[in-house]
Parts: C-alpha cells; structure tokens; sequence
C-alpha cells in the first residue's frame, strides 16, 4: 500500500525552530519529486515547497522562503521540513505529498499524508 | 505571481450537475489538477493535467480547461460529493505550485 506518515509536530514558540519528517512507503521513493502543503485551521490549501527527486530542483513559498528548508534522504524513504524562526501564522496542518509521475515538481499530488499539525503560540 | 480563483461556493440538488471554475490568466496554457477535500481528511485527487481521472474516481468528475477558466464538472450529484474542491496549477515563472481559494460544493 502506497503511503506516507507525517511527523514531528508539534506545540513551539515564536521564534523557535521544529522538524517535520515524512515516511514513505509503498514506492520507489527515489523516482519521485515530493512536496510540503499547509492547511491552517479552516483555510485553504498553501503550498509550502518541493523537492526534485535528486534535491537537484527546490522551490519554496515566498511566505517560507529564508526560514524553511525542505530535504529529503532516498536511502530512508524519507521527506523533511526544517522550519526555523517560526510565526504564529506557521500554524496550520502539514501535509507531505507525492507528485503523480516523474521526478520533477511539476505535477499533480497523487498521494497525500493524514498531515502533522503544526502550532506555534506562546 | 500567479492567482487562480474560484467562488467560494456552490450549491446544487442531488442528480444534477454542479460545475466548478478556477480562473487564471492563460489557465488555458497550464495543466490544471482538481482536489477534492472532505472534513477532517486528506485532500484526493479527483482530476489531473485537465481532465483524466485518477482510477477509483467516478466517470462522473470531467474536467475542461481553455482560455482563461478551467472547470470541474461533476455530473449527478451525490450527496457523498459534498466537499471543498480546490484548482492548483505550476507556474512556472515563479517555480511555484499555486493553489486556488477553494470552492464549497453544497448538496441541498
């Protein structure tokens, strides 16, 4: 069965750093681009950056841009969120997302995670 | 930088037909996925590069895409399709994904 976990949420004050990690399973993890996607409490969907399957292609939101940093490790099916100096509108639901086809971040988001939330409050 | 948009809402009896839009500039040009999000759970992916459907998805979700609004097209309507459904495209100039705002499909 195709699926990803989400975790590493969490709880943090301004300012502070956090974590996310995503577990893949089910696919060859190294033949696709992945993806991090937002949710705050009753809003829309904002996406929050991508990774190429070889991290060789990055892009993040600007609303993230400087402050997040997005990774992954093919030998541990795994995806990553870095996020530092982090604002009470960080708060939101995180998803990991696989893109349909390929390895670049152009596409479709096939499968997604049962996301990880994210709080950030004093 | 990009903005899709589409109406908050939509409301339409069981049985008929409930047509989304998500408007951009030159959607046309772009490929144009569809998801659809239920409360409390994940988005699903109900459309993708216009208008294929993923498999496990009813014949009845259809998409179109030409000029400057692309549309979701869910033919009798269940009250199971009751969700927010939500456009997303690249573009490509910002190397961004962009999402629209969402649209709230009401079953009466």
């Amino acid at each position: 069965e195709v699926q990803l976990v989400e975790s590493g949420g969490g709880l943090v004050q301004p300012g502070r750093s956090l974590r996310l990690s995503c577990a893949a399973s089910g696919f060859t993890f190294d033949d696709y681009a992945m993806h991090w996607v937002r949710q705050a409490p009753g809003k829309g969907l904002e996406w929050v950056s991508g990774i190429s399957w070889n991290s060789g292609s990055i892009g993040y939101a600007d609303s993230v841009k400087g402050r997040f940093t997005i990774s992954r490790d093919n030998a541990k099916n795994s995806l990553y969120l870095q996020m530092n100096s982090l604002r009470a509108e960080d708060t939101a639901l995180y998803y990991c997302a696989k893109v349909h086809a390929g390895g670049d971040l152009p596409d479709a988001f096939d499968i997604w995670g049962q996301g990880t939330m994210v709080t950030v409050s004093s | 930088s990009y903005v899709l948009t589409q109406p908050p809402s939509v409301s339409v009896a069981p049985g008929k037909t409930a047509r989304i839009t998500c408007g951009g500039n030159n959607i046309g040009s772009k490929s144009v996925h569809w998801y659809q999000q239920k409360p409390g759970q994940a988005p699903v992916l109900v459309i993708y590069y216009d208008s294929d459907r993923p498999s496990g998805i009813p014949e009845r979700f259809s998409g179109s895409n030409s000029g400057n609004t692309a549309t979701l097209t869910i033919s009798r309507v269940e009250a199971g399709d009751e969700a927010d459904y939500y456009c997303q495209v690249w573009d490509s100039s910002s190397v961004h994904v962009v999402f629209g705002g969402g649209t709230k499909l009401t079953v009466l």
